[in-house]
């Protein structure tokens, strides 16, 4: 069966750019949406089809897909972006990513 | 507003069976397709199942598939999933989503929307 492979954690210091990945077979050939998850709420779109941004995600939220890895990249990092975050693509099935933490310090 | 009301979870013993339910508002409920999305105490998010706009194409993961049921009622803007055989392994929290129909279903699904979870406990 597919697999998405995310890091466990990445740190970023406020302001920076924070980078996290998400690995897979022939990963740039498919689509990949990330989402957004903050302690005890429900998970949030944050991108979909690689790259685009759904209506009220802010601009610092981007996305990129080529080859065996797709990248979520924020930019200009802000404490409200620590969450957790996942990968989803969909391989005759939807696939999850294991999920990233990301610590805003 | 988009929203989307879980029910119909509870503690259950192994071998036992729960029906979950989702109350879909504030959209065209038969303009989409609809899944549901599980996540274990303190791990990540596992998809379950999916059905398309008109309740056929139902789809599963093979962690569930034989056990599980996916239907709907378009007439009620309501989701279902029936489950049987529950085992240990199904605790976790059940999530109602919705599928963006930019790409409902197929190599680009993804999903707009998402509920609060109901919980299912499974434990002897």
């Amino acid at each position: 069966s597919y697999e998405l492979t995310q890091p466990p954690a990445v740190s970023v210091s406020p302001g920076q750019t924070a980078t996290i990945t998400c690995s897979g077979d022939k990963l740039g050939d498919k689509f990949v949406s990330w989402y957004q998850q903050k302690p005890g709420q429900s998970p949030v779109l944050v991108i979909h089809q690689d790259r685009k941004r759904p209506s009220g995600i802010p601009e610092r939220f981007s996305g990129s897909n080529s080859g065996s890895t797709a990248t979520l990249t924020i930019s200009g990092t802000q404490a409200m972006d620590e969450a957790d975050y996942y990968c989803q693509a969909w391989d005759s099935r939807v696939v999850f990513g294991g999920g990233t933490r990301l610590t805003v310090l | 507003e988009v929203q989307l009301v879980e029910s119909g979870g509870g503690v259950v013993r192994p071998g036992g069976s729960l029906r979950l339910s989702c109350a879909a508002s504030g959209f065209i409920f038969d303009d989409h397709g609809m899944s549901w999305v599980r996540q274990s105490p303190g791990r990540g998010l596992e998809w379950v199942s999916s059905i398309a706009w008109s309740g056929g194409s139902p789809t599963y993961a093979d962690s569930v598939k034989g056990r599980v049921t996916i239907s709907r009622d378009n007439g009620k803007n309501s989701l279902y999933l029936q489950m049987d055989g529950l085992r240990t392994e199904d605790t976790a929290l059940y999530y109602c989503v919705r599928d963006d129909k930019v790409c409902s279903g197929g190599s680009c699904q993804h999903f707009d929307h998402w509920g609060q979870g109901t919980q299912v406990i499974v434990s002897s």
